[in-house]
């Protein structure tokens, strides 16, 4: 079974603080994705990488940047945090195919992030 | 880039009916349409999905049907069950690559 983790469930930071929020995927998988969830909003895609050291803007980059060294790894910065970037924060994976078709995403438990 | 919108919001059935949750998109090289669960505190998982050379798909009690030419797919629960209760989001995708745009979500409320 695919295990996505992210690192903290629960994060609290205060306006200004350089924040990381870690995500390791142990099923060798090529593409991993940084997703935020708002009520009403649904899942909207911040920053995403289909390789090592590749990454991609997604819909809402502004404020976030990644970081991928190791394919198990991603990571998302928030460089300096501010109060609307409070939010829950999705990571996701998913194998590439060789087809035109995706293969599903798998995501980790979601870290809730408060900045204050 | 793509756009997807889904209704209801909200949606309140009773135990045994059915539910319907509808959702439009915009660019039509998409060809990848999943739906995912999401139950309260937990993570979103992938409950069925289609593909575009495919109209139809039933697996037990739920089932997707998409329409190309008018852009839209929908997600139907028959028999409806309290553990149904969940956010059910849809989402649409024109590459290879997993990049996945989702619609904003429904809550589907089951009432016993």
């Amino acid at each position: 079974d695919v295990k996505v983790t992210q690192s903290s469930r629960y994060l609290v930071k205060r306006t200004g603080e350089k924040v990381f929020l870690e995500c390791v995927q142990d099923m060798d998988h090529e593409n991993m994705f940084w997703y935020r969830q708002d009520p009403g909003l649904g899942l909207r895609l911040i920053y995403f990488s289909y390789d090592v050291k590749m990454k991609e803007k997604g819909d809402i980059p502004e404020g976030y940047s990644v970081s991928r060294e190791k394919k198990e790894r991603f990571s998302l910065i928030l460089e300096s945090a501010s109060t609307n970037q409070t939010s829950m924060y999705l990571c996701a994976s998913s194998s590439h195919t060789a087809s035109s078709y995706n293969s599903p995403l798998h995501f980790g438990n979601g870290t809730r992030l408060t900045v204050t | 880039g793509e756009n997807v919108e889904q209704h209801p919001s909200t949606l309140s059935v009773q135990e045994g009916d059915s539910a319907v949750i509808k959702c439009t998109y915009s660019d039509s090289a998409s060809n990848y349409f999943p739906w995912y669960k999401q139950e309260l505190g937990k993570r979103p998982q992938l409950i069925i999905d289609i593909r575009s050379n495919v109209g139809e798909k039933k697996d037990q009690r739920i089932a997707v049907t998409l329409n190309k030419t008018a852009k839209h797919f929908s997600l139907h629960i028959t028999e409806t069950q309290p553990e149904d209760s969940a956010v059910y989001f849809c989402a649409a995708s024109e590459t290879n690559y997993g990049k996945l745009t989702f619609g904003q979500g429904t809550i589907l409320t089951v009432h016993p």
